[in-house]
């Protein structure tokens, strides 16, 4: 089983929808979760931290299921700027903090 | 710098030729990361540095992909006798590794293309 699992998609969705992405993780000792984004032939950057209690940031929406070991994000009011790759990111306790990206999953919000 | 830095940005290389490409982390991170990203595909994980040793090189594809890190800081991935599908873009991330919201950051990468 993958450290980090997510459909690669694509998700293709009209503007103004809402749409949401799940990822799974193996490791139940993982202990920071984040959503980094990904534009067409550029690098990933941090979108958004996940924080226990689950947080937002405007339209974004992150949670996280310890018990079931996923997280999500929701992105409400789709833009066509939010068309992306959104990449699912572990941090692994212990003695090595290795940080583990999931595949993405390609968002395509159409006008 | 501000930034993570990588070199060169662009490699154009013939099939059996060695390359080195050479990442500068952000100046105090001591976690580093090497990925690669085919055309339209997601990020595959090569190897983390965690200082100068590598406790996980569980993703380098061959014995001609080898990586080294010095004075915790730069950092040289080599491949050996390149082959075509090597062509990728090459990702490389540094981060703080000390804990909660630790954020990696990545250069803007360096891409290969073996001919």
């Amino acid at each position: 089983r993958k450290e980090v699992e997510q459909d690669p998609g694509p998700f293709n969705v009209p503007e103004g929808a809402t749409v949401a992405f799940n990822c799974t993780y193996s490791n139940s000792a993982s202990q920071s979760f984040f959503w980094y984004r990904q534009d067409c032939r550029k690098e990933p950057k941090l979108l958004m931290s996940v924080y226990s209690s689950g947080n937002e940031d405007g339209r974004f929406t992150a949670q996280l299921n310890r018990a079931s070991q996923y997280i999500s994000l929701l992105i409400r009011d789709s833009k066509l700027s939010d068309s992306a790759t959104y990449l699912c990111v572990v941090l692994d306790s212990g003695g090595y903090q290795k940080v583990t990206f999931g595949i993405g999953t390609k968002l395509q919000v159409i006008p | 710098g501000a930034g993570v830095s990588q070199s060169p940005s662009n490699k154009v290389t013939e099939k059996g030729k060695d390359v080195e490409l050479r990442c500068d982390p952000i100046s105090g991170h001591t976690a580093l990361y090497w990925y690669r990203q085919s055309l339209g595909q997601g990020l595959e994980f090569l190897i983390y540095f965690q200082g100068n040793s590598a406790p996980d090189k569980s993703g380098l594809p061959s014995d001609r992909f080898s990586a080294e890190r010095t004075g915790g800081s730069v950092s040289t991935l080599t491949i050996q006798r390149t082959q075509q599908e090597d062509s990728a873009v090459y990702l490389c991330a540094s981060s703080l590794a000390t804990g909660e919201n630790t954020e990696a950051f990545f250069g803007q990468g360096t891409r290969l293309t073996v001919v």
